[in-house]
C-alpha cells in the first residue's frame, strides 16, 4: 500500500470554524489531490497540487483552500466550516511524470461540521 | 469535458454468480480509464486501468474490463463472485488535455447474496 495517512480520521467541528485536514506521503510523488465524496457524487476533486507551492483548484474549490511548503504534506483548510462541507475527505497522490499515472488514496477523513 | 456514468446504483447478486458493472465516458480523445473499489469505511484501491494497447485489462481480484470506443465503454466484469467483493466500485476517467485530473462517477454498490 501507498503511505499516504491523513488526520485526524474523523472530525466534528461547529459551523463557522476553522478547519485544517492533512495529508502526508512517504512516496515522495510528485501530485497531490483532495477530493470530497458525497453519496450520489462520488469524488469530487476540490485542490490538487504538482509541486511544492504549486497547486490548482479542482471542480468544487468554494470554500476550501490548500498549502503544499513540503514534498510530503499537503494541507487543506476550510476557513469558516459550513454544514454543506460535511463529507468524507480523500487525499490521493501519484508520481505523475508526463502521463496519468494512477493515483492511490488515503484512508479518508470523516468531517461532521454542526 | 470529461464525465462518467455509472448507471447502476446498486446491484445485488449471488455468491458463485458472474458480475457485470457498467460505465460510460464522455470525452472527445481517447481516455484513461480506472476502475477502484472501496469498502466500507476504507479508502479507494486501484482494480485496473486502461492506458493503451490491449483493449482487454487483468486487474486484482480476478477482475477484467473492456474498453469499446465505439461504445464509450468501459465494463468491468468477474466470472465468479465472492462474499469479500462486496463494496462500492468507482469508475474514472482522465485525460492529457485536462492535466490527468480525474473524473469519477457517482459509483456502484454490489451486495453479495449467500
Amino acid at each position: 500500500d501507498a503511505g499516504i495517512t491523513q488526520s485526524p480520521r474523523h472530525k466534528v467541528t461547529e459551523t463557522g470554524t476553522p478547519v485544517t485536514l492533512r495529508c502526508h506521503q512517504t512516496e515522495n510523488h510528485r501530485y497531490m489531490y483532495w477530493y470530497r465524496q458525497d453519496p450520489g457524487h462520488g469524488l469530487r476533486l476540490i485542490h490538487y497540487s504538482y509541486g511544492v507551492k504549486d497547486t490548482d483548484k479542482g471542480e468544487v474549490s468554494d470554500g476550501y483552500s490548500v498549502s503544499r511548503s513540503k514534498t510530503e504534506d499537503f494541507l487543506l483548510t476550510l476557513e469558516s466550516a459550513t454544514s454543506s462541507q460535511t463529507s468524507v475527505y480523500f487525499c490521493a497522490i501519484s508520481d505523475g511524470g508526463g502521463r496519468a499515472d494512477t493515483q492511490y488514496f488515503g484512508p479518508g477523513t470523516r468531517l461532521t461540521v454542526l | 469535458a470529461q464525465s462518467v456514468t455509472q448507471p447502476d446504483i446498486h446491484i445485488t447478486v449471488s455468491e458463485g454468480a458472474s458480475l457485470e458493472l457498467r460505465c460510460n465516458y464522455s470525452y472527445g480523445a481517447t481516455p484513461y480509464l480506472f476502475w477502484y473499489v472501496q469498502s466500507p469505511g476504507q479508502g479507494l484501491q486501484l482494480l485496473l486501468k486502461y492506458f493503451s494497447g490491449d483493449t482487454l485489462v487483468q486487474g486484482i481480484k480476478g477482475f477484467e474490463a473492456e474498453f469499446k470506443r465505439s461504445q464509450s465503454s468501459f465494463n468491468l466484469r468477474k466470472p465468479s463472485v465472492h462474499w469479500s467483493d462486496a463494496a462500492e466500485y468507482f469508475c474514472a476517467v482522465g485525460a492529457r488535455s485536462n492535466d490527468y485530473k480525474l473524473s469519477f462517477g457517482a459509483g456502484t454498490t454490489v451486495t453479495v447474496r449467500a
